[in-house]
């Protein structure tokens, strides 16, 4: 089985930061890759697929980067909307497997 | 746009059945693609339970395949879950949703979701 992780586990930032989360698989993904983001009692929201590709709609200063093992999701400059959970999800083969989440918080 | 909504009980006994139904509107569950049931304890991160296409064929969480029935009823639009032999641990919130493989035959991501609905499972 495919496992993904992130780091950092949670972080703080204030409105304009850069934030760079990143993602990391057990074994090499090529770029079946994606983020979401989730407000608490929402759904989440997929913001990138195949590693490094915006979804329609999503603002652009979420950008996502990597191959292989290794992706990043950086937010280039936060705003207040963006604090919320963060995952990334791997989904090959009929598998699918999120990893734990990162929580950007003030 | 597709729009999607869980429903069911919010409370199950433990070692009962668990049943959800997914409704699907804006978009024909026949024209193909894929569909999902998500889950998340409440405070932690996501579990990807299983995926049907609208012909039937079913994918499967292999930590919880023994347990899980996932079934399509194209006439109603609704695709609907099954989880047996519940315990305390199986006690989350339960996403729907539509899995898009974004040019590729074969589905990768969620895109669109359900609004959640929580299961507790207590006596």
């Amino acid at each position: 089985d495919i496992q993904m992780t992130q780091s950092p586990s949670s972080v703080s930032a204030s409105v304009g930061d850069r934030v760079t989360i990143t993602c990391r698989a057990s074994q090499g993904i090529a770029r079946w890759l994606g983020w979401y983001q989730q407000k608490p009692g929402k759904a989440p929201k997929l913001l990138i697929y195949a590693a490094s590709r915006l979804v329609s709609g999503v603002p652009s200063r979420f950008s996502g980067s990597g191959s292989g093992t290794d992706f990043t999701l950086t937010i280039s400059s936060l705003q207040p909307e963006d604090f919320a959970t963060y995952y990334c999800q791997h989904g090959n083969n009929f598998l699918f497997t999120f990893g734990p989440g990162t929580k950007v918080d003030i | 746009q597709v729009q999607l909504r869980e429903s069911g009980p919010g409370l199950v006994k433990p070692s009962e059945t668990l049943s959800l139904t997914c409704s699907v509107s804006g978009y024909s569950i026949n024209s193909g693609y894929y569909w999902a049931w998500i889950r998340q304890p409440p405070g932690k991160g996501l579990e990807w339970i299983g995926t049907i296409y609208h012909s039937g064929n079913t994918y499967y969480n292999p930590s919880l395949k023994s347990r899980v029935t996932i079934s399509v009823d194209t006439s109603k639009s609704q695709f609907s879950l099954k989880l047996s032999s519940v315990t305390a641990a199986d006690t989350a919130e339960f996403f729907c949703a539509h899995a898009e493989g974004f040019g590729d035959l074969f589905p990768h991501y969620f895109d669109f979701w359900g609004q959640g609905i929580l299961v507790t499972v207590s006596s």
